[in-house]
């Protein structure tokens, strides 16, 4: 039973266009979320997180929105750039969980020049 | 400034055989952590460990040992390697004070293909 799911294996989008990536989870003690990025043959590199208590957090083109009511997360790149063509997972952890991390199945954006 | 750093980056293993995947981290992390990723199934642990002597299971133990005898090495040992142990095994480590857990570094993953 999946915990963080990202329904969308993949993303195609064009320079300079929105990229919107979703998350979706079902624990509802999530409490710190955060996207990772990952380039192949590489790990994962940290991108942006948020916490349970605020709704939004901006990071020059990177914006992630929290909708805790939903149990859906989304992170927003504005403008996309092909370098941004990367898988991207979402994760989750709970304080009372020792805040181990819970990933999701990751997306692949693809953007065009 | 190395960060985490995992060997090999590629291995093929024959079914029966065994072997460990080196992980070491030069942060000082108190918290690290193994993780294997499937196509589309994203990151799973396996294990993780507190700090230097203690360890404990992640979500996919089964098949997998470890140990953490000093703060910078965590070892990974794979004792009769089955083809569902073909992974791409990420080792991570953190620095968790309290409550908070101050984001993961990854290291850059090992390939394991069981033939």
């Amino acid at each position: 039973d999946q915990q963080v799911k990202q329904n969308s294996p993949s993303l195609s989008v064009q320079e300079g266009r929105i990229s919107i990536l979703n998350c979706d989870y079902t624990n509802s003690m999530f409490d710190y979320f955060l996207w990772y990025k990952k380039y192949p043959a590489e790990g994962p590199t940290f991108l942006i997180s948020i916490s349970s208590i605020k709704d939004k957090n901006e990071d020059g083109r990177f914006t992630v929105f929290l909708n805790k009511s939903a149990k859906h997360l989304s992170l927003h790149i504005v403008p996309s750039q092909p370098g941004d063509s990367a898988v991207y997972f979402c994760a989750a952890s709970a304080n009372n969980a020792g805040n181990m991390l819970t990933f999701g199945g990751g997306t692949r954006l693809m953007v065009k020049p | 400034n190395a960060g985490v750093t995992q060997t090999p980056k590629f291995r093929i293993l024959k079914i029966g055989q065994s072997m460990t995947l080196q992980c070491t981290q030069d942060m000082n992390h108190n918290y690290m952590y193994w993780y294997r990723q499937d196509p589309g199934m994203g990151l799973k642990l396996i294990y993780y460990s507190v700090g230097a002597g203690i360890t404990d299971k992640g979500e996919v133990p089964n098949g997998y040992n470890v140990s953490r005898s000093t703060t910078e090495d965590f070892p990974l040992r794979l004792e009769l390697a089955a083809p569902s142990q073909t992974s791409v095994y990420f080792c991570a480590s953190s620095y968790r004070r309290g409550p908070l857990n101050y984001g993961y570094t990854f290291g850059s993953g090992t390939r394991l293909t069981v033939v």
